[in-house]
């Protein structure tokens, strides 16, 4: 089973609606968890951050981390077609000075105008 | 906000030949480094860490031979891709960790900053 899981997609949603991205991790232990945009051809960019259970809001977006299900998302509101990108689902694994980030396979998502 | 910077941002060498792909951190410190690679429609595959002044961490199934990681000073690591084929074709992204954030909480992994990345074409 690997680490940290998203459907590779692509979604499509039209312009206006909200977009809701998916993501699995496999170690129970994980406290962190981050959402990174990554547009083509170019490197990701940190988008949101969540830390504990429920939801964490953030202009557009929206965070949902549920621990004892191993899943958290992210959703997009008033999706826009600069939204359009991969979205990362990225979980830190190893400890202190060995902290490092695991990425899932991303979704890639397209919004329609 | 922190700036990393990758350089270059991209490179074509011919096959045989080495390259060397540079990763500064313009305004921090940075005593962790981690080197990624990125295959077409694929994810970021963590290559190394490396740690100022120490050896780099290998990741399981990277050569270490290969794929060679300098990081000695508080700014700057290097990576060569040494004799490189057409299968090392890839998208090499460095991230840095500024000093001392990861004592503060396991949050703070995530603020490792991306450089632009590197397009690497081997011919």
């Amino acid at each position: 089973q690997k680490e940290v899981e998203q459907n590779s997609g692509p979604l499509s949603v039209p312009e206006g609606a909200i977009a809701s991205l998916n993501c699995t991790y496999s170690d129970r232990g994980s406290q962190s968890f981050f959402w990174y945009r990554q547009y083509s051809g170019k490197s990701p960019e940190l988008i949101m951050s969540i830390y504990s259970n429920g939801d964490k809001e953030d202009g557009r977006f929206t965070a949902q981390l549920n621990k004892a299900s191993q899943y958290v998302s992210l959703l997009i509101r008033d999706s826009q077609p600069s939204d359009s990108a991969t979205y990362l689902c990225a979980v830190p694994t190893g400890g202190g000075a060995t902290n490092k980030l695991i990425f899932g396979t991303g979704t890639l998502l397209a919004v329609q105008p | 906000g922190a700036v990393v910077s990758q350089h270059p941002s991209w490179v074509i060498c011919k096959s045989g030949t080495s390259v060397k792909i540079e990763c500064r951190s313009l305004d921090f410190q940075a005593t962790t480094m981690f080197w990624y690679r990125q295959f077409p429609k694929q994810s970021l595959m963590l290559m190394a860490t490396s740690n100022e002044g120490s050896k780099a961490t290998y990741e399981q199934g990277v050569e270490k031979d290969k794929f060679l990681i300098n990081h000695a000073s508080l700014t700057l690591s290097t990576l060569t891709v040494t004799s490189a084929h057409p299968e090392d074709s890839s998208f090499y992204i460095c991230s840095a960790r500024e000093y001392g954030s990861y004592l503060d909480s396991p949050s703070r992994a995530a603020e490792a900053f991306f450089g632009q990345g590197t397009r690497l074409t081997v011919v």
